[in-house]
């Protein structure tokens, strides 16, 4: 059984520019949720995906954005970079209904 | 969202069992408590869940206060591997999407 997948590791990106970042849900799972980190800080909830459509989102401005596709593998978008955004992006995915999120090792975005 | 408070940090011998406190005063009826833990450079990992009585896994138990204001996270023998920040998560019912993670409790465990 494969886990949760994140890709790229590390990435860096200057003020304005634009970041996708991707996860692979671990197999069987329909919902991904992702998260942001900032250091030293807990996770905070951006947004959820259930078969392809947002399913519930957190308190994050709008060029933040995703996508699920069928093979319900995802994307998190985030435009107009700011120094805040600087932070680990972590995907999980899990089964609807289901209690437990399985989490990826996360993306370190670092915006200078 | 009902809150929770954890302590910032606990320290524990190897091989001794650790006790992990969570307060949640507001929690309501439906909620159930979720531990997860996140070691360092990875991603959080779910720990265990329970909504009244007490719940006992491979990883650890979790004792639910009678008026469920409380509870607490028990890892019974601790290891090098342990260490780790522990977050105690109040989540709706079971289409309720998001966890709510706080600061969590920094748990070291001295060789």
């Amino acid at each position: 059984e494969t886990g949760v997948t994140q890709s790229p590791t590390h990435l860096i990106k200057t003020r304005g520019q634009q970041v996708t970042l991707r996860c692979s849900s671990q197999s069987g799972h329909n919902t991904v949720s992702w998260y942001q980190q900032a250091l030293g800080q807990g996770p905070q909830f951006i947004f959820q995906y259930y078969r392809e459509e947002e399913n519930g989102r957190g308190n994050f401005p709008p060029r933040f954005s995703g996508l699920q596709f069928p093979n319900y593998s995802s994307e998190l978008n985030v435009n107009a970079l700011e120094l805040d955004d600087s932070a680990l992006y972590l995907c999980a995915s899990s089964l609807s209904g289901g209690h437990e999120q399985f989490f990826g090792p996360g993306t370190r975005l670092t915006v200078l | 969202d009902a809150k929770t408070t954890q302590p910032n940090s606990m320290e524990s011998n190897e091989e001794e069992p650790v006790h992990l406190p969570c307060n949640h005063s507001t929690i309501s009826g439906t909620d159930y408590i979720h531990w997860y833990r996140q070691l360092p450079s990875q991603g959080p990992e779910y720990v265990i869940h329970g909504l009244t009585s007490n719940v006992n896994n491979r990883m650890a138990s979790l004792a639910i206060a009678e008026d469920r204001k409380s509870s607490t996270l028990i890892l019974h023998r601790a290891t090098l591997r342990d260490a780790a920040v522990y977050y105690c998560i109040l989540r709706g019912p079971f289409n309720d999407y998001k966890l709510s993670f706080g600061a969590g409790t920094t748990v070291t465990v001295r060789a």
